[in-house]
């Protein structure tokens, strides 16, 4: 079935510095989602990517849909304390059994 | 709006103990789910729903029933419950064609089976 793999599982960060996560699928999406956790919290809609090579921005948050549309990143510049928690990606791949796929996570810590 | 809710927030079962989570939803939308989530796991869909009165199987379906009776509520039962099902349990709903839609999220079920 369709695998969604992300790296890394965690990641810690000097406030200021940047942060990246990556997201790979075994099969091509039709479409990938990214979503935040607060700690305690439950998972937050950010963003949909659509088409082949997409790259979008929120404020410094840019997500990038691969060329292939099997892979995907999330980079968080200058990061902020606002920033903790725990980011998803979820893919779907058209044609496969109807439901996303949601990677493992990457846990974010920001150390001021 | 609520938006998303769902009861209980806690609970701790016995083994072989019954129970059911309500998830109530006031946006109008088509497509409910129930995850499960567990550490360094993700969120695993258990069941879906695309419409009142219909159900279907996610990736981890096993020692769960669901019911859609009603379009704003999605019920997820466990009729005997094992310490393996010890999880937090997310409910969420999208518009129609959820699959490509946003899922909005409720606050969440946490369930202790000892």
């Amino acid at each position: 079935g369709q695998q969604v793999m992300q790296i890394p599982q965690y990641q810690h960060v000097q406030e200021g510095e940047d942060f990246t996560t990556y997201c790979n699928s075994s099969t091509t999406l039709s479409n990938i989602q990214w979503y935040k956790q607060r700690p305690g919290g439950h998972p937050v809609f950010l963003i949909q990517l659509v088409k082949s090579g997409e790259v979008k921005k929120q404020k410094r948050l840019t997500f990038q849909f691969g060329e292939a549309k099997k892979n995907s990143s999330l980079h968080i510049t200058a990061t902020q304390t606002t920033d903790v928690g725990t980011y998803f990606c979820a893919g779907w791949a058209s044609g496969s059994a109807r439901q996303l796929t949601f990677g493992s996570g990457t846990q974010l810590t920001v150390l001021p | 709006n609520a938006g998303v809710t769902q009861t209980p927030k806690f609970r701790v079962l016995k083994t072989g103990q019954s129970m059911t989570l309500l998830c109530a939803q006031d946006m109008n939308h088509e497509y409910m789910y129930w995850y499960r989530q567990d550490p360094g796991m993700g969120l695993r869909l258990i069941h879906y729903s695309v419409g009142e009165g219909t159900t279907a199987k996610g990736e981890v379906p096993d020692g769960y029933n669901v019911s859609r009776l009603k379009k704003q509520n999605f019920l997820l039962g466990l009729e005997s419950a094992a310490p393996s099902q010890t999880s937090v349990y997310f409910c969420a709903s999208s518009p129609g064609q959820g699959w490509g839609t946003e899922q909005f999220f409720g606050p969440g079920t946490r369930l202790t089976v000892l």
